[in-house]
């Protein structure tokens, strides 16, 4: 069955550090990959995605992601962090039919 | 162009109640999708309609839930009664189609309904 696996609950940077967010994913196929990123009191904002072609991704707000098939990864990275980046981040995996399957879930907090 | 809408965005109610929350999605999305959202975990789907019709709803409690998309534009879920465990968000989202991987559609989320079961 599909999953996604993000093992850091929650991670706390300081502002103007760099950032990695862990995702692996369990699918048989070629995966369709996704971050979004959920601020309190508003919904899911898509950062980035991947279907195919170039392994490195970019998206909004400076955020990239590098799929790496071998290790079933899919980790969200940005190279300096600003204190708005503070929120819940989650990554998705399409199952099929549009359907998306999350993982639990990274909560960033950022120290100033 | 207008989001998603949910209401309400807040409910509190004792359990064996009944609740219903409503979702008005993009115009001209023909995709529709419930997700409940638990505290401490990613949003499962609930339910996803074409149209009006469902294409899966494979994980709904179908005991106390129910959904429907008349007219194929907005809809509404609901819950009857309500358990502790239902306490959640609970997320609409929709798109313009795309139910075959071949044609993604970029599903757009709605600020949710914080659902509360005393």
């Amino acid at each position: 069955a599909q999953s996604v696996t993000q093992p850091d609950i929650h991670i706390t940077v300081s502002e103007g550090a760099s950032l990695e967010l862990r995702c692996n994913y369990s699918y048989g196929a070629t995966p369709y990959l996704f971050w979004y990123v959920q601020s309190p009191g508003q919904g899911l904002q898509l950062l980035l995605k991947y279907f195919s072609g170039d392994t490195l991704v970019q998206g909004i707000k400076g955020f990239e992601a590098e799929f790496k098939r071998s290790q079933s990864s899919f980790n969200l990275r940005k190279p300096s962090v600003h204190w708005s980046d503070a929120a819940e981040h989650l990554c998705a995996v399409d199952g099929g039919y549009n359907k998306l399957i999350f993982g639990a879930g990274t909560r960033l907090a950022v120290h100033p | 162009e207008a989001g998603v809408a949910q209401s309400p965005r807040y409910k509190i109610i004792e359990k064996r109640q009944s609740v219903a929350f409503w979702c008005n999605p993009i115009s001209g999305h023909a995709t529709l999708y419930w997700y409940q959202q638990i505290l401490g975990q990613g949003p499962k789907l609930l339910i996803q309609f074409q149209n009006n019709g469902v294409v899966d709803d494979s994980q709904l409690p179908k005991d106390r839930f129910s959904a429907e998309r008349l007219k194929g534009v907005d809809s509404t879920l609901k819950i009857q009664p309500a358990k502790l465990e239902d306490s959640a968000v609970y997320l609409c989202a929709s798109s313009l189609g795309g139910t075959t991987r071949a044609g993604y559609n970029e599903q757009f989320f709605g600020p949710g309904t914080r659902l509360t079961v005393l």
